[in-house]
């Protein structure tokens, strides 16, 4: 089964508007982490935002925000006030597990969505 | 900011050929992630290193090995290239803690003829 599902392989939405990036997870663990990852055509891999299992509050970082639904097991981007710069490829991924010695923290991806933002 | 320095950032080899690819984590960063990206698809993990020491392996195959040396920098070196391997490789650092984000080098982007 997938770890990561990324519905939307693509989406688009209008400059100045907010957009919403969805990702639902799966894992038994109680401990894990959720981070988002924006890839532009030119191939690098920008973090975006972070949320853990145990944070209460949802993650915000500028115009990115997490919408944590632990029981429904989603970790959605939300993208505000869009502009043409977002158009990228966005990643959803998760690392699983509490303490398990450093280095051990390796992320599983999604793959992807690709967000097109029209002027 | 300090970030992820890989070389080289583009590498074009033959097949059967031998490659190595270098990644300098962020300072003070004690824990390196390899990952491999295909066309298309999404990064996979490969392999990490913690103050040395391999920490963790993923889907890597037995033709690649990896080292973190004394100065925290990492070599991935592979051999016997096979059409497959083309790929963009990417390093990650982390502090490594459990929470610790990991950040991701620019890639290098391997293409094997």
């Amino acid at each position: 089964a997938q770890k990561i599902t990324q519905t939307q392989p693509g989406m688009f939405v209008q400059e100045k508007e907010a957009v919403t990036l969805d990702c639902t997870y799966d894992t038994s663990d109680q401990s894990y982490g959720l981070f988002w990852y924006k890839q532009p055509s030119s191939g690098e891999m920008i973090f975006l935002i972070y949320q853990g299992s145990y944070d209460e509050q949802n993650a915000t970082e500028g115009r990115y925000s997490l919408n944590f639904q632990k029981a429904r097991k989603s970790a959605n981007l939300v993208i505000s006030a869009s502009q043409l710069g977002d158009s990228a490829m966005y990643f959803c991924a998760m690392r699983e597990g509490g303490y398990s010695g450093a280095g051990s923290y390796q992320l599983t991806f999604g793959k992807g969505t690709k967000l097109s933002v029209i002027p | 900011a300090a970030g992820v320095i890989q070389s080289p950032r583009h590498l074009i080899k033959e097949k059967r050929e031998t490659a190595t690819l270098k990644c300098y984590p962020i300072p003070r960063h004690d824990t390196v992630y390899w990952y491999q990206q295909g066309p298309g698809q999404d990064p996979q993990f490969l392999i990490s290193f913690y103050e040395k020491m391999q920490s963790d392996k993923g889907s890597i195959p037995d033709r690649f090995s990896a080292q973190q040396f004394s100065d925290y920098h990492s070599e991935l070196n592979m051999s016997s290239l096979e059409l497959g391997d083309s790929a963009l490789y990417f390093c990650a650092s982390s502090p490594g803690g459990v929470g610790e984000t990991q950040y991701f080098g620019p890639g290098t982007r391997l293409l094997v003829l």
